[in-house]
């Protein structure tokens, strides 16, 4: 099946330092990635919609400055939190977007392992 | 827009009880319901989907029906293993847009199975 991975598992930073997540999608291409937020106990809150070659699409309530989200390929989407801090510590996960043709077209989500930020 | 509701756990079982995993939802449109599985350390997997009213998705012994009448898509599989110990969450796709859908997704209900 289609795999996603994400690049750190985890990380630990100061609180204003800015930290960079990268989501690759391993053997297939994707136009179209999004960005997830998970608290503890709590569900997935969409942040974003990361298309290859243009600018992302922000949900509302997320800060676009704070959360910048470069597509720069068909298999790599990056997630920066600029300055971040302790109320950033969060598990991102991003999901990328394949199109597959099974008699109609059909569009499946393949989610990536997360990353876990912490920030001190 | 769209949102779902799925019951809250944690839910505890014996091996080889009936699981039910409760999920209504509300929407415009039609849109396409999905059941992911989070198994501890890892991401979330893809666990069954259903895209049109009375579709049934099955996957490793779950289950689940997409039925507009009741707006649900209840998990159900009947007889749970330890292996099945993990965090469920029932999810459904947002408004379309120009890059396809994302997903709303529930609270998640954390399933434990004992031996």
């Amino acid at each position: 099946g289609a795999v996603v991975s994400q690049h750190p598992s985890w990380v630990i930073c100061k609180s204003g330092t800015s930290v960079k997540i990268e989501c690759r999608s391993l053997d297939f291409q994707a136009t179209t990635m999004f960005w997830y937020r998970q608290f503890p106990k709590q569900s997935l809150m969409l942040m974003a919609t990361s298309n290859e070659g243009s600018k992302a699409t922000y949900e509302q309530g997320v800060e676009k400055d704070k959360f910048l989200i470069n597509h720069a390929s068909l298999t790599l989407s990056t997630l920066t939190v600029t300055s971040a801090h302790p109320e950033d510590s969060s598990f991102y996960i991003c999901s990328a977007r394949l199109l597959g043709w099974v008699g109609v077209l059909q569009e499946t989500q393949y989610f990536g392992p997360g990353t876990r930020l912490l920030v001190l | 827009g769209n949102s779902v509701t799925q019951m809250e756990g944690p839910v505890t079982l014996s091996e080889e009880a009936f699981l039910t995993i409760n999920c209504t939802y509300t929407a415009t449109g039609y849109p396409s319901l999905f059941w992911y599985v989070q198994y501890p350390g890892e991401g979330l997997q893809l666990l069954l989907k259903a895209t049109k009213a009375d579709d049934k998705g099955s996957n490793k012994g779950f289950e689940a029906t997409y039925r507009k009448e009741t707006t649900s898509f209840h998990l159900e599989k009947g007889s749970v293993q330890v292996s099945d110990s993990a965090v469920y969450f029932c999810a459904l796709s947002k408004e379309p847009t120009n890059s396809g859908y994302a997903l709303n997704f529930g609270k998640g209900t954390s399933l434990l199975v004992t031996p």
